[in-house]
């Protein structure tokens, strides 16, 4: 089964900072990574699909990159809706695996 | 707009079953894919199982193999999953998702806001 090791598992930071999570495939899984923004109590919410490639309507301060099996969430400027759990997920491959999630949170 | 709604969650206690149901709409529920996901209180995002837009594969996570069946009805536009012999540690909320039409069925773009479902004697 493919690993997904999602870090950090939280962080604190203020409005206007560009923060980065970072999840890490114990495989190869190509560019097959999404990521998930979870608010309590909503539906998660596809932010980036295929590593890199911004879901229509998702803001474009939220990017993705990838390099190896390592995968970046990037989220510029961050704005008082971002505080949230994020989560990457791996679509390579049942069974299908979530990372642990990055609570953002405000400083 | 794509609508998914679960239901059927609730009480149960160790060793029970329950059937989710989840109703689709807002798309052509024949042609997609479609997932169930999970989380625990105070727990992350769990993937459960997946079946294959025509119903003919299927997949698990295997915390739940031999447990729970992932079904579909096209003509009800409607997703289950069965759970049988039912754990404490099945306690979450159950979501469906669907899958795109194009990009991989193992991929996940919309979301219900899931059933709760709690196991305890």
């Amino acid at each position: 089964d493919i690993q997904m090791t999602q870090s950090p598992s939280s962080l604190s930071a203020s409005v206007g900072d560009t923060v980065t999570i970072t999840c890490r495939a114990s495989r190869t899984i190509s560019m097959h990574l999404n990521w998930y923004q979870k608010q309590p109590g909503q539906a998660p919410k596809l932010l980036i699909y295929a590593a890199s490639t911004l879901q229509s309507g998702v803001p474009s301060r939220f990017s993705g990159s990838t390099s190896g099996t390592d995968f970046t969430l990037t989220i510029s400027s961050l704005q008082p809706e971002d505080f949230a759990t994020y989560y990457c997920y791996q679509s390579y491959s049942p069974p299908l695996t979530f990372g642990g999630g990055t609570k953002v949170e405000i400083q | 707009q794509v609508q998914l709604v679960e239901s059927g969650g609730g009480v149960v206690q160790p060793g029970r079953s329950l059937r989710l149901s989840c109703a689709a709409s807002g798309f052509n529920f024949n042609k997609y894919a479609m997932h169930w996901v999970r989380q625990a209180p105070g727990k992350g995002l769990e993937w459960v199982a997946v079946i294959s837009y025509d119903g003919t594969t299927e997949y698990y996570a295997d915390s739940v193999k031999g447990r729970f069946t992932i079904s579909s009805d096209s003509s009800k536009n409607t997703l289950y999953l069965q759970v049988n012999s039912l754990r404490a540690d099945d306690s979450a909320v159950y979501h469906c998702a669907r899958a795109p039409y194009s990009g991989g069925w193992y991929s996940i773009d919309y979301w219900g806001q899931g059933t709760l479902v709690t196991v305890c004697s």
